[in-house]
């Protein structure tokens, strides 16, 4: 079945760039996404990409995807103490419209 | 757009007592999930509604656990009974089916069972 696995927490400081990793199994996948989970909140979703992409950016977050190893990376550039927050890859294959999430990584922004 | 609805916030029972989850989608979305967060599991997909039929409720855990979608605007998750096990968070989404996917989840409930 699919398994999605991220690191389980990151440190970096305010304005220094942040770099938080996912791999995958499932070589099926179409979709990818990033979701944030801040304190006592649902889930908001940041960015997607689709898996024939290589790259996609959204104003401070770039998203890179390397299809041939399933790794996918969610840049934070410029981090702020407000990007503070759990955040977790999902991915979606052709057979099933659930998500798959990862463990989530918890990341911590230090003034 | 309200986004998606969720009550109640928080629920505190004791074991063997029935819960109800409540959940209204985004108006138009025609797909409905629930979700279920620990943290030895993380989050898990228990059921999935499209055109307020269930299409995969391969993820509800047992027996306790029912779901209903009586219409295009509600849904909801019983636990009867309820176990402590069954504490968690419980979020609800919702997508319209367009290729993409893009769920948009609810605040959650937070369910504690005693």
């Amino acid at each position: 079945g699919e398994d999605v696995e991220q690191s389980l927490f990151l440190s970096v400081r305010e304005g220094d760039s942040s770099v938080i990793n996912c791999t995958y199994t499932d070589s099926s996948s179409t979709y990818l996404y990033w979701y944030k989970q801040e304190p006592g909140a649902g889930l908001q979703l940041l960015t997607y990409i689709f898996s024939n992409m290589d790259m996609k950016q959204d104003q401070r977050l770039t998203v890179l995807l390397n299809k041939k190893d399933k790794h996918l990376s969610l840049r934070i550039a410029d981090t702020q103490t407000g990007d503070s927050a759990i955040y977790f890859c999902a991915e979606r294959d052709t057979g099933r419209r659930a998500l798959t999430f990862g463990s989530g990584t918890r990341l911590q922004v230090q003034p | 757009d309200a986004g998606v609805i969720q009550s109640p916030r928080h629920e505190v029972t004791e074991m063997g007592q029935e819960v109800t989850l409540r959940c209204k989608p985004i108006s138009g979305h025609n797909s409905l999930f629930w979700y279920r967060q620990t943290m030895m599991r993380g989050l898990e997909l228990l059921i999935y509604f499209n055109n307020n039929v269930p299409i995969d409720d391969s993820g509800m855990p047992e027996d306790r656990f029912s779901a209903k979608m009586p219409n295009a605007s509600f849904s909801t998750l019983k636990i009867q009974p309820s176990e402590p096990r069954d504490s968690a968070v419980y979020f609800c989404a919702s997508s319209l089916d367009r290729g993409r996917e893009t769920q948009y989840f609810g605040p959650g409930t937070r369910l504690l069972v005693l």
